[in-house]
Formats: C-alpha cells, structure tokens, sequence
C-alpha cells in the first residue's frame, strides 16, 4: 500500500514568487495534516482536516499561507507571495481514524532566495 | 495549552548497549496518546512507538520499549541492543484524545548518535 505522497520533494524559488505544495493522502484515511519544521521552531501544526474540511488552521503563520482538500486523495498547501523566512520542511500526514496513529510523506524542503 | 519537553538534546551510547531517552509533558487533559517518532538523515518521520494513557502497561515494540509515568507525566523511551541504524533525531508527541483527529505536539528532539 503506498504510503502519503508528497511533491515536490525540493523547490528552491524566489522571494515573491507563489508556492504549492502537494499531497496524496493514504487512500482511505480520511484525516490529514500539514506541519513545518525548522531548526528555531521544530516540528509545528499548520492546518488538519477531518473527511477534507478544515478543523483547526490556527497554527497557519499568516493570511499569505492557504491550504485547500478538494477531494479525500489531495491536498495542497499555498504561499503566495513567499519569504525567505518561509524556508523549512513542510510535512504531510494521515491517518484513518482520530484514535489512529499519523503517518508521515518524505516531506518538502522549500528554499526561498 | 499542550507541551512537550525533551531535555536532551543529544545523547550518545555504545552499539549494543542501552539508552533512553526523556520526555515529559503538560497537559490537563486524562485521555490522550503519547508518540515517539524517529527521524533519520533521509528526513522520514517514522513512527516508533505509541502509548495510551488509559493503559497502564508500558509499550514495547521489539528492542523498544517505554516507562509510561502519567502521575509524573513522564514518557522515556528506553532503546536496548543499540544499533548502528538506530541513529537519528527521536521526538516525542502527545495527541488529545477523544472527538475529531486531532494535530501532534512535538517535542525538540534528541540527538541520538551511537558509537561503533
């Protein structure tokens, strides 16, 4: 069974530039979740959904970032404009039930000149 | 608010022998999960070990195992027969229980580095 898929695996773009960051969630989970880490912050909560409505978006940094799941196999993660201070790993996770543990994409390193 | 604490932030042990690892965490919460979570130079989030806290025993996961303290909110992970694979960033997370999924809190991470 494939595991959560995201894409890309880096991008390195320039400041003011917009950014989308993609994943595939496991098929059948029906909640996902975006994380960033940094070496300041670690490992921080942007957004979930739950059967792809948005739950919590508290932990989104600022009205430039938006996250969208139109269907139950997709999300997407938007910066738009960029930042350099926006440079980190963005994770994506899944998991089948709220009592289930989440399970982890390879992550996006995103750079941002 | 939940946190988690990991209070080393690097740890070194001989290959073969045993290490563990602490955490601690703050929550009012009596129901949730605890998580540790191993993160190798590839950069994988890779899922070590989990704990209920309605269950008393401790969980253990072949050389895995860990010492669940809930009065002292307390969650150490305990690594036997150290192996050179095992090296990586170890970070522990705590999740509510109950109602909706809900995100992790994720600790700072340890360091873990095991001498040949």
């Amino acid at each position: 069974d494939a595991g959560v898929i995201q894409s890309p695996r880096h991008e390195v773009t320039e400041m003011g530039q917009e950014v989308t960051l993609r994943c595939k969630p496991i098929s059948g989970h029906n909640s996902l979740f975006w994380y960033r880490q940094t070496m300041m912050r670690g490992l921080e909560l942007l957004i979930y959904f739950n059967n792809n409505v948005p739950i919590d978006d508290s932990g989104m940094p600022e009205d430039r970032f938006s996250a969208k799941m139109p269907n139950a196999s997709f999300s997407t993660l938007k910066i738009q404009p960029s930042e350099p201070r926006d440079s980190a790993v963005y994770f994506c996770a899944s998991s089948l039930y709220s009592n289930q543990p989440q399970h982890f994409g390879d992550g996006t390193r995103l750079s941002i000149l | 608010a939940q946190t988690v604490t990991q209070s080393q932030p690097e740890m070194s042990v001989q290959e073969a022998e045993t290490v563990t690892l602490s955490c601690t965490y703050d929550t009012s919460e009596s129901d949730y999960y605890l998580f540790w979570y191993k993160q190798p130079p590839s950069r994988q989030m890779i899922l070590v070990i989990r704990q209920e806290a309605y269950k008393q025993q401790n969980a253990t996961e072949n050389r895995f195992s860990v010492n669940f303290q809930k009065a002292a909110k307390s969650f150490s992970l305990k690594i036997s027969d150290s192996q050179l694979g095992d090296a990586a960033m170890y970070f522990c997370a705590y999740r509510r229980s109950g109602g909706g999924a809900d995100g992790l809190t994720f600790g700072k991470g340890t360091h873990l580095i095991i001498q040949p």
